[in-house]
Formats: C-alpha cells, sequence, structure tokens
C-alpha cells in the first residue's frame, strides 16, 4: 500500500531563512510518481512539481528546490531565502504505476514571519 | 484553458438537506477525482473517473454520497441526506493521463448546520 509522511507539522521561520519540508514515502512499486502542491491561505491546492522513480536528478526552480532520494525513500522541498508569500500548507503526494488518484501526505504548514 | 471549474463556492445547508456540488474539469482531461479535506483526515479521495466511468468508490464514506459524470465537462457528487459531519472543502480535480500531475478546482466549502 502506498504511503506519504510529512512528519512536521507545522514550522515557522523568519523571512530569508532557509526551509526545508521533509516526505517520506512508502510503495512496493518499481515505477511511482512523486508530487508536491502548495496550498495558500486563499484554499486551492497548487501544483508544484512531479517527479518519477527513475530520475533522481535534484531540481532547482528559482528559490525552490527538490531532493529525491530513493535510498532513503525521501522527496524533500527546500525553500531558499523564505518569504512572506511562501507562507502555507505544502502537500506531498504518491501515485503508483497503474494506480492513478494521487494519495497525500497529511501536510506542512509552513509560517513565514516577516 | 480556465482550469477546473467548481461550484458553489461556499454551500451552507441544513442537517438533512440534499447537497450538490458540481466540477467541470478541464477540458481533455481523462480523470477526475473529487476529494474531501478536513483538519481529522487531511486530503481523502472520495471516487474518480475515467473517461467518464466511475472506477473506483472506495472511498465514498456512506450511501449517502453518490458521484456521476454524465459527459467529459461535467461531474456532480451528492450528499443527500446531509449531517454536520460532512462539513468539509470538497474538491475537485482533474488530470490528462494515469501518472500525470492533477489540477485542482478552488473547492467548494460546505458547512452542515
Amino acid at each position: 500500500a502506498q504511503k506519504v509522511t510529512q512528519a512536521q507539522t507545522e514550522i515557522s521561520v523568519v523571512e530569508k531563512e532557509d526551509v526545508t519540508l521533509d516526505c517520506v514515502y512508502e510503495t512496493r512499486d518499481t515505477t511511482y510518481y512523486l508530487f508536491w502542491y502548495k496550498q495558500p491561505p486563499s484554499g486551492e491546492l497548487v501544483f508544484l512539481i512531479r517527479r518519477n522513480s527513475f530520475d533522481e536528478q535534484n531540481e532547482i526552480s528559482g528559490r525552490y528546490s527538490w531532493n529525491f532520494q530513493k535510498s532513503t525513500s525521501s522527496f524533500n522541498f527546500t525553500i531558499t531565502a523564505s518569504q512572506v508569500v511562501d507562507s502555507a500548507v505544502y502537500f506531498c503526494a504518491l501515485s503508483e504505476k497503474g494506480n492513478t488518484p494521487l494519495v497525500f501526505g497529511k501536510g506542512t504548514r509552513l509560517s513565514v514571519i516577516a | 484553458d480556465a482550469g477546473v471549474i467548481q461550484s458553489p463556492r461556499h454551500e451552507v445547508t441544513e442537517m438533512g438537506q440534499e447537497v450538490t456540488l458540481r466540477c467541470k474539469p478541464i477540458s481533455g482531461h481523462d480523470y477526475l477525482f473529487w476529494y474531501r479535506q478536513t483538519m481529522m483526515r487531511g486530503l481523502e479521495l472520495l471516487i474518480y473517473f475515467n473517461n467518464n466511468v466511475p472506477i473506483d468508490d472506495s472511498g465514498m464514506p456512506e450511501d449517502r454520497f453518490s458521484a456521476k459524470m454524465p459527459n467529459a465537462s461535467f461531474s456532480t457528487l451528492k450528499i443527500q441526506p446531509s449531517e454536520p459531519r460532512d462539513s468539509a472543502v470538497y474538491f475537485c480535480a482533474s488530470k490528462w493521463e494515469e501518472n500525470t500531475e492533477a489540477f485542482f478546482g478552488q473547492g467548494t466549502r460546505l458547512t452542515v448546520v
């Protein structure tokens, strides 16, 4: 069965600090897909990134970076030089090949204080 | 494309009333999902469709919940009769193919009093 664990329920940082959101997943499949979504205070769910299990290269997009490590079943998300607009709940999700729906972690609430 | 469109955005109803939530997926997307978000349970899948056909409804909590997708551009989630514990944010999402990302609507905040 697939499972996603986000152990950090809430994180609070001061603006311009770097912050890493942890995501650990469980799956029996060798082919699977990992995702991160952002839910700002307005409530919508915004897609950030998708990775497949065969691509372990880290990815950077502006201040955002993702570290995928199959050896530890982790897909962590780092925000560099955090800003107040980064305040949101961040969800990590997993889908297995042949199992279409995304399974979500419980989310990490990030508060960036000015 | 306007994205996934849900209506209404907010719904307040009395216990026992019927509630219908609506969703228009992104054109060309073959998959449609209904999720429910609560503080206690997080985001949980209720049901999903592929090419308008329900594939997995094991997440539907009770017989009071039903969902339909009469065509590729419209789906409904109905609760009859509604109960206070149904209060939650209901999200509709769609995606193009099996292992692509899903795009979410803005959600319907349901309050049953």
